[in-house]
């Protein structure tokens, strides 16, 4: 595709129950993140793949939260057992493996999430 | 431990004026530092950046400078247009990190009045 793509756009779901964020890089970038923003406040680094690999996996907030890449290409967050103060925008981001050592990455639209 | 702030949520500037959007950082080790345009139900763009070697970097209508002394860095838009009118992130980056990951402030709604 021409941009980062992201699903679902909007999620409401019940606490205590698991989602799964999909992102579809822009094609060709090595490098994909996921960031996470709550109202009002700045991006917060959840993971960093280059190629299918995630060197470090300590940006994610706890153990309910996993990310894989297959592919070189889609990647997949998934929060299990859901909590309210997960509630935020989730943020994929892609770049060519140069890009992401400039910090420009190319991001797609957000998935929000809420949790009741 | 706030690394990046912007200490200004808002900013209002008439159309046609110079906008100014100021950052403030903690870590002299970061190697880059980024502006990001938002709009909303958008994800952010990127718009320009400055090495932490140089002071100052021109796209444009927008204007990077970098205070490496104050730790501080600025973004100049003139003139201001209505399209300017954006969240503002201000982001840095350290190639000792492993992760490449930007570190971002709280963003800046800059408003452009016409």
């Amino acid at each position: 595709g021409a941009g980062v793509s992201q699903s679902p756009s909007n999620k409401v779901t019940e606490k205590g129950k698991d989602v799964e964020l999909r992102c579809d890089p822009i094609s060709g970038h090595t490098a994909l993140y996921w960031y996470r923003q709550r109202l009002g406040q700045g991006l917060e680094f959840l993971i960093y793949f280059q190629g299918n690999s995630a060197p470090d996996k300590s940006g994610l907030p706890s153990d309910r939260f996993s990310a894989e890449r297959t592919g070189e290409s889609v990647s997949t967050l998934t929060i299990q057992r859901t909590q309210q103060e997960d509630s935020a925008v989730y943020l994929c981001a892609s770049s060519f493996g140069g890009g992401a050592k400039t910090g420009e990455l190319f991001f797609g639209e957000g998935s929000r999430l809420t949790v009741l | 431990d706030q690394q990046v702030k912007q200490n200004s949520p808002s900013l209002s500037v008439q159309e046609g004026r110079i906008s100014i959007l100021n950052c403030d950082y903690t870590n002299s080790m970061f190697d880059y530092f980024l502006w990001y345009k938002k709009y909303p139900a958008e994800g952010p763009t990127f718009l320009i950046s400055i090495s932490s070697i140089k002071d100052k970097n021109e796209d444009g209508r927008f204007t990077v400078f970098l205070n490496k002394s104050a730790k501080h860095l600025s973004l100049h838009i003139v003139p201001s247009q209505p399209g300017d009118s954006a969240v503002y992130f201000c982001a840095a980056l350290s190639l000792m990190d492993s992760n490449y990951q930007l570190i971002w402030g709280a963003g800046t709604k800059l408003i452009i009045k016409p």
